[in-house]
């Protein structure tokens, strides 16, 4: 089983739509949770933390649940530009070391 | 405020080669870490690096792979005798450590290709 699981996709959708992911991870020592994005194969960016009491910034929210070892983002109002690949990560035991899942690909049309 | 700088930005080499891989982390940050990620795969851990100190190498390959970080100047990658399954996009990311180890900042990448 891999460590940290996700969906490929690729999710196609059109502007405006709502679309959501999904990650779980398999480690349940681990104590830190975050989304990345990847654009075409270029540098991973920080999107967001991920907390238990869920948390938003501006079109997208992310929920963690601890006791099924989840984690999802939700994204509103899909824009052209939030095509990409969205990474699911994963810190154990505050080392140094994130898991990374491979990734779903969203493909927002117009 | 320039961001994790990394070089050669590509990389070609043959069978049985060296490659050096240079990453220069964010100002202030002294905790250093390297990824790889092959083709159509997702990144996978290396190594975390502090001044002077390998803190984690539990991701490198046990032969040819080496990473160091000196007192003074940029945190190097070495492959020897590359093979072609070393043929990647190699990742360097840095942080200012004091906990928050999962926020880090990635460097755009070397691109190895190995002939």
């Amino acid at each position: 089983r891999k460590e940290v699981e996700q969906d490929p996709g690729p999710f196609n959708v059109p502007e405006g739509a709502t679309v959501a992911f999904n990650c779980t991870y398999s480690n349940s020592a681990s104590q830190s949770f975050f989304w990345y994005r990847q654009d075409c194969r270029k540098e991973p960016k920080l999107l967001m933390s991920v907390y238990s009491s869920g948390n938003e910034d501006g079109r997208f929210t992310a929920q963690l649940n601890r006791a099924s070892q989840y984690i999802s983002l939700l994204i509103r109002d899909s824009k052209l530009s939030d095509s990409a690949t969205y990474l699911c990560v994963v810190n154990e035991a505050n080392t140094g070391k994130l898991i990374f899942g491979q990734g779903t690909t969203l493909q927002v049309k117009p | 405020n320039a961001g994790v700088m990394q070089n050669p930005r590509h990389l070609v080499r043959r069978r049985g080669q060296e490659a050096r891989l240079r990453c220069s982390p964010m100002k202030g940050h002294s905790h250093v870490y390297w990824y790889r990620q092959l083709p159509e795969e997702g990144l996978k851990f290396m190594v975390y690096l502090q001044k002077e100190n390998i803190i984690d190498e539990s991701g490198m390959p046990k032969e040819r792979f080496s990473a160091e970080f000196p007192k003074e100047g940029p945190s190097i990658l070495r492959i020897q005798q590359v093979v072609r399954g070393d043929s990647a996009a190699y990742f360097c990311a840095s942080s200012p450590g004091g906990g928050q180890f999962g926020i880090q900042y990635f460097g755009a990448g070397t691109r190895l290709s190995v002939l």
